[in-house]
């Protein structure tokens, strides 16, 4: 089956500083990707949406200039938090999906930690 | 605006007794629906799903019921195995491949 990784599975950081976490598709070519964030207890909320080569989609109440996506390959998509605060603790997920294929496949996702 | 709903944050049932999750949405337009399982720490894995056109999806113990007018769906675990304890989350697309997730609902599967 499709397997989606993500790197780094657990992070901390200390407030001000940015963490990159990578998403990878690793048997298949992935041309969007998904980016979620689920706080305990809680539901997935997507963050944004990336196509390989363009510019990501963001939901509303998701800042672009804090989240930074880039999906410059078929295989590899990555989020960038950019001076992260310890509201930005979270657990981050992300998902492919292959072109005509509407299944989305789940990274493990990686837990940030922002003291 | 929480378009899908898991009304249940957690259900219990005793080994070889049927788990049925329910599920809740208020977006007309979603036309497939989706139910994944996740354990702690770890991606949701796609367990099954429904499109709107049918109203029953069976495969081995899962079966996932669709109730189009009442905009309503439920996931039937039988028998349920104290391996199903989970979170299971409800989750539902409309014309892309955008999902919307209820907020899901914890199974523990007692042996």
């Amino acid at each position: 089956g499709a397997v989606v990784s993500q790197h780094p599975s657990w992070v901390i950081c200390k407030s001000g500083t940015s963490v990159k976490i990578e998403c990878r598709s690793l048997d298949f070519q992935a041309t969007t990707m998904f980016w979620y964030r689920q706080f305990p207890k809680q539901s997935l909320m997507l963050m944004a949406t990336s196509n390989e080569g363009s510019k990501a989609t963001y939901e509303q109440g998701v800042e672009k200039d804090k989240f930074l996506i880039n999906h410059a390959s078929l295989t590899l998509s990555t989020l960038t938090v950019t001076s992260a605060h310890p509201e930005d603790s979270s657990f981050y997920i992300c998902s492919a999906s292959e072109a005509g294929v509407g299944e989305q496949f789940f990274g493990p996702g990686t837990r940030l930690t922002v003291l | 605006d929480q378009q899908v709903k898991q009304n249940s944050p957690s259900l219990s049932v005793q080994e070889g007794r049927i788990s049925i999750l329910n599920c809740d949405y208020t977006n007309s337009m979603f036309d497939y629906f989706l139910w994944y399982k996740k354990y702690p720490a770890e991606g949701p894995t796609f367990l099954i799903s429904i499109s709107s056109i049918k109203d029953k999806n069976e495969d081995g113990r899962f079966t996932v019921f669709l109730n189009k007018s009442a905009k309503h769906l439920s996931l039937h675990i039988v028998p349920s195995q104290p391996g199903d304890s989970a979170v299971y989350f409800c989750a539902a697309s409309g014309g892309g491949s955008r999902l919307t997730f209820g907020e899901g609902t914890q199974l523990t599967v007692n042996p």
